[in-house]
């Protein structure tokens, strides 16, 4: 069974520090990777998805990475913002059923 | 359409009542997810519909709890005398793919649940 850990549960960072959320998986043999946002009381936005073919995916102020072979996924926030502030998940697609991790919840103090 | 679209956004149920969440999924869609996230939680999975068919219901946590999608579109998840440990949020989530490096899902943003 996929388990997916985040590290760290909680972080807060000052206005405009980059933001580096981690993310590990036991099960290698992943379709893909996708990183979500979840604001209180919201549902979830997809952020980015790495296929199981690449190593990362961009999109603005946000870039993640995968390396398959070590079980990791990071995503990186430049240049934070008060409104970064939220729930992010990484979620891993082995199978239909995937494989969410319990979140990192990230305040961005102005 | 837009997207995914979840009703009601909040059920407050006495314990041993019978619910019933909606899950519109957009249009076209072929996968249909059923998650249930407790406060502090990542989701777990439910069920998984493809089209009408329900390929896999093993995350379902008792015969309390039946999800349907008779056409295809709409899905019904409904938990049968509910208890206080079925608080929690139901998400429902759709993708344009079948199983399998499913691609990106769409989520709604979950129907909450409080029984008392």
């Amino acid at each position: 069974k996929q388990e997916v850990t985040q590290i760290p549960a909680a972080l807060s960072v000052p206005e405009g520090e980059n933001l580096v959320l981690n993310c590990s998986f036991t099960d290698s043999a992943i379709y893909n990777l996708q990183w979500f946002r979840q604001d209180p009381g919201k549902g979830l936005t997809s952020l980015l998805l790495i296929q199981s073919s690449q190593r990362e995916q961009t999109s603005g102020r946000l870039n993640a990475s995968l390396d398959k072979s070590s079980g990791r996924s990071t995503l990186y926030i430049a240049a934070s913002q008060p409104g970064d502030s939220a729930t992010y998940l990484c979620v891993c697609d082995n199978d239909y059923k995937l494989s969410f991790g319990a979140g990192t919840t990230v305040t961005v103090r102005a | 359409g837009a997207g995914v679209s979840q009703s009601p956004r909040y059920k407050v149920a006495k314990r041993g009542q019978d619910v019933a969440l909606r899950c519109d999924p957009i249009s076209g869609h072929v996968s249909l997810f059923w998650y249930q996230q407790a406060l502090g939680q990542g989701p777990e999975f439910l069920t998984y519909f493809q089209n009408e068919a329900q390929l896999d219901k093993s995350g379902l946590p008792s015969d309390r709890f039946f999800a349907e999608r008779p056409e295809g579109s709409v899905s019904t998840l409904k938990i049968q005398r509910t208890q206080q440990e079925d608080s929690a949020v139901y998400l429902c989530a759709s993708s344009l793919g079948e199983t399998a490096n499913t691609g990106e899902l769409f989520f709604g943003e979950g129907s909450r649940l409080t029984v008392l």
